[in-house]
């Protein structure tokens, strides 16, 4: 099955500064990528998605990369507000005949620094 | 609030106890999946409903858990036989599935606790 790898596990950043969080995958046929945001007791929201047959995906100041060669895909957050402090999620969809389930990484927890 | 509802929000039993967890999806997505998220992790899958039939379980999801969705539209989680291990926050999520998988809600989860 998929395996998902997320790094790093926490991040600081200063407020108007720049986030990257990256994850690999395992599974090279997997062509769908979300990211979801989770604030503290409150549900995951899906905050950006791509699939394999695009490289890169932009909102507003949320962006994602995909390289597919790699394996690997990334979340940009560029000028960072107290309000994008959460955990972020990354997943995969696994591509198994059938199946539909996501894979997701353990989560980045960001903290935007005033 | 049209989005994906769970209840109860949470729940307290003692092991050994069997527990039932209600999800209502998204009125028009036709596919509803279950999955379960411990302190610190990623949501883990456990499994997958496309209208009534459940077409995908995880192996996590062990013969004390079954799900329903008898009429393709609200679904159930029991668990039975609880262990502390089944400590944890049992995410609903629905979707549209078509040509092009649409993609997840998340419900804000049932949190459920074995003392």
């Amino acid at each position: 099955g998929e395996n998902v790898e997320q790094h790093p596990s926490t991040l600081s950043v200063q407020e108007g500064d720049s986030a990257v969080i990256k994850c690999t995958y395992s599974d090279s046929a997997s062509n769908y990528f979300p990211w979801y945001k989770q604030e503290l007791g409150k549900r995951p929201q899906l905050i950006i998605d791509i699939r394999s047959n695009v490289g890169e995906k932009k909102d507003q100041r949320i962006a994602v990369t995909l390289n597919k060669t790699a394996k690997h895909f990334s979340l940009h957050i560029t000028e960072t507000q107290p309000e994008d402090s959460a955990v972020y999620f990354c997943a995969a969809k696994d591509s198994g005949a059938g199946s539909y389930q996501l894979t997701f990484g353990k989560g980045t927890k960001l903290s935007v620094i005033p | 609030d049209t989005g994906v509802s769970q209840d109860p929000r949470h729940k307290i039993t003692k092991r050994g106890q069997n527990v039932t967890f209600r999800c209502d999806p998204i009125s028009e997505h036709n596919r509803l999946y279950w999955y379960r998220q411990t302190l610190g992790q990623g949501p883990e899958f456990l499994t997958y409903f496309q209208n009534e039939a459940q077409l995908e379980k995880s192996r996590l999801l062990s013969d004390r858990f079954s799900a329903e969705r008898p009429k393709g539209s609200f679904s159930t989680l029991e668990i039975q036989r609880t262990e502390q291990g089944d400590s944890a926050m049992y995410l609903c999520a629905s979707s549209f599935g078509g040509l092009v998988d649409s993609p997840l809600h998340f419900g804000n989860g049932t949190r459920l606790t074995v003392t």
